[in-house]
């Protein structure tokens, strides 16, 4: 079975400093990874995600994840963030039946 | 592209009364929906998979009486509670797949926030 685990709940983070969200996962199945953040009262939006080939991915704000499959990990990075990243974050892997396995999720936290 | 809207992105309703939520593609058929419930600071859980023309395929434990799940179009599928109570206030997001797509990325609607009082 498909699972998710984002190993930190809250990472708090001044500005300017780089950041690595963590994500491991569990596939039994073809892995396609995914990481959504979602701003306050508003639904997900599509970060970046690894399908196949480059094993760095690079995403939209500036953020870019590396799929390791030999620890089974897609960890989320920044070198710099910003106040505007302050959100929650997902990673998901695809399950069975078209679903989406998504982690707890981790909340961002930068501040100036 | 692949834009999802939903309608309405709040309500407030009394305990016993029914709430109808929409969720539409904007830019693309989507022969599979999803909705997603959502408590505070908690992760989103699949409560079904909404198929164009045929009926939901509902997660273990969530109550298809109660959650009514309709994808009468290719762009649109509504979600009804039914006999809504205050254990039932949470935040609905909806999502779409693109057809032929064989990754399972989802585009998201931007939730509505249903209150019951």
């Amino acid at each position: 079975a498909q699972s998710v685990t984002q190993l930190d709940s809250q990472v708090p983070v001044f500005e300017e400093a780089p950041v690595e969200l963590r994500c491991n996962y569990s596939s039994s199945v073809s892995v396609y990874l995914f990481w959504y953040v979602q701003y306050p009262n508003q639904g997900l939006q599509l970060l970046l995600k690894y399908l196949s080939g480059s094993t760095l991915v690079k995403g939209i704000n500036g953020f870019e994840a590396e799929f390791n499959k030999s620890q089974t990990s897609f960890h989320l990075r920044k070198p710099s963030v910003h106040i505007s990243d302050t959100a929650e974050y997902f990673c998901a892997v695809n399950g069975g039946y078209n679903k989406l396995i998504f982690g707890a999720g981790t909340r961002l936290a930068v501040h100036p | 592209g692949a834009v999802v809207s939903q309608h309405p992105s709040w309500v407030i309703c009394k305990s016993g009364t029914s709430v109808k939520i929409e969720c539409r593609s904007l830019d693309f058929q989507a022969t599979t929906m999803f909705w997603y419930r959502q408590f505070p600071k908690q992760s989103l859980m699949l409560m079904a998979t909404s198929n164009e023309g045929s009926k939901a395929t509902y997660e273990q434990g969530v109550e298809k009486d109660k959650f009514l799940i309709n994808h009468a179009s290719l762009t649109l599928s509504t979600l009804t509670v039914t006999s809504a109570h205050p254990e039932d206030s949470s935040f609905y997001i909806c999502s779409a797949r693109v057809p032929g797509q064989a990754y399972n990325e989802q585009f998201f609607g931007p939730g509505t926030r249903l209150t019951v009082l």
